[in-house]
């Protein structure tokens, strides 16, 4: 049973657009959700997050938007850069005593020059 | 400040052998995770601690086992190791806070290939 689903493989847009990247959830009682980028060779890196108490978070040219109602969460990158290239994966944790941390599949995303 | 170091980076084992990948972090975190990535999947959560001696299950914990006798260090221990077991595995601590509001910081991974 996949808690966090990321549907789309893969994604490619031009440099200086939007990329936008998707998430699904199923777990009402996440309360607490992150991206991470991730280079081959290398763990995950943390890029940023947002609480369920708010529906949108904004760091620099990363924005994450949460819509509760729907169970789905969504990066945008403006503008996009060559660098961002990577895996991006969606994560969500459970709160209370467990803190279980839960990931998606993961998306590569490819910035074309 | 070296973070979470895990060793070794990479390890080839036979079918049917044991080893322990090892796993400690410097930032005195409470909550730590181990997590494998199979080729083109995401990361699936194997065992998780909130703190010395607490451990529980994650997503696939068939085939491993873990113990946290202290704060910095999480060993995963392969018992018999089968082919659908290689893989690479990540680890991870995470602060404890009054709320959730943290993130987790990775190792760079072992990458364990069972023949």
């Amino acid at each position: 049973d996949q808690q966090v689903k990321q549907n789309s493989p893969s994604l490619s847009v031009q440099e200086g657009r939007i990329s936008i990247l998707n998430c699904d959830y199923t777990n009402s009682m996440f309360d607490y959700f992150l991206w991470y980028k991730k280079y081959p060779a290398e763990g995950p890196t943390f890029l940023i997050s947002i609480s369920s108490i708010k529906d949108k978070n904004e760091d620099g040219r990363f924005t994450v938007f949460l819509n509760k109602s729907a169970k789905h969460l969504s990066l945008h990158i403006v503008p996009s850069q060559p660098g961002d290239s990577a895996v991006y994966f969606c994560a969500a944790s459970e709160g209370g005593a467990t803190n279980k941390l839960i990931f998606g599949t993961g998306t590569l995303l490819a910035v074309q020059p | 400040n070296a973070g979470v170091t895990q060793t070794p980076k990479f390890r080839i084992l036979k079918i049917g052998q044991s080893m322990t990948l090892q796993c400690t972090q410097d930032m005195n975190h409470n909550y730590m995770y181990w997590y494998r990535q199979d080729p083109g999947m995401g990361l699936k959560l194997i065992y998780y601690s909130v703190g010395a001696g607490i451990t529980d299950k994650g997503e696939v914990p068939n085939g491993y086992n873990v113990s946290r006798s202290t704060t910095e260090d999480f060993p995963l221990r392969l018992e018999l190791a089968a082919p659908s077991q290689t893989s690479v595995y990540f680890c991870a601590s995470r602060r404890r806070t009054g709320t959730p509001d943290t993130e987790a910081f990775f190792g760079q991974g072992t990458r364990l290939t069972v023949v």
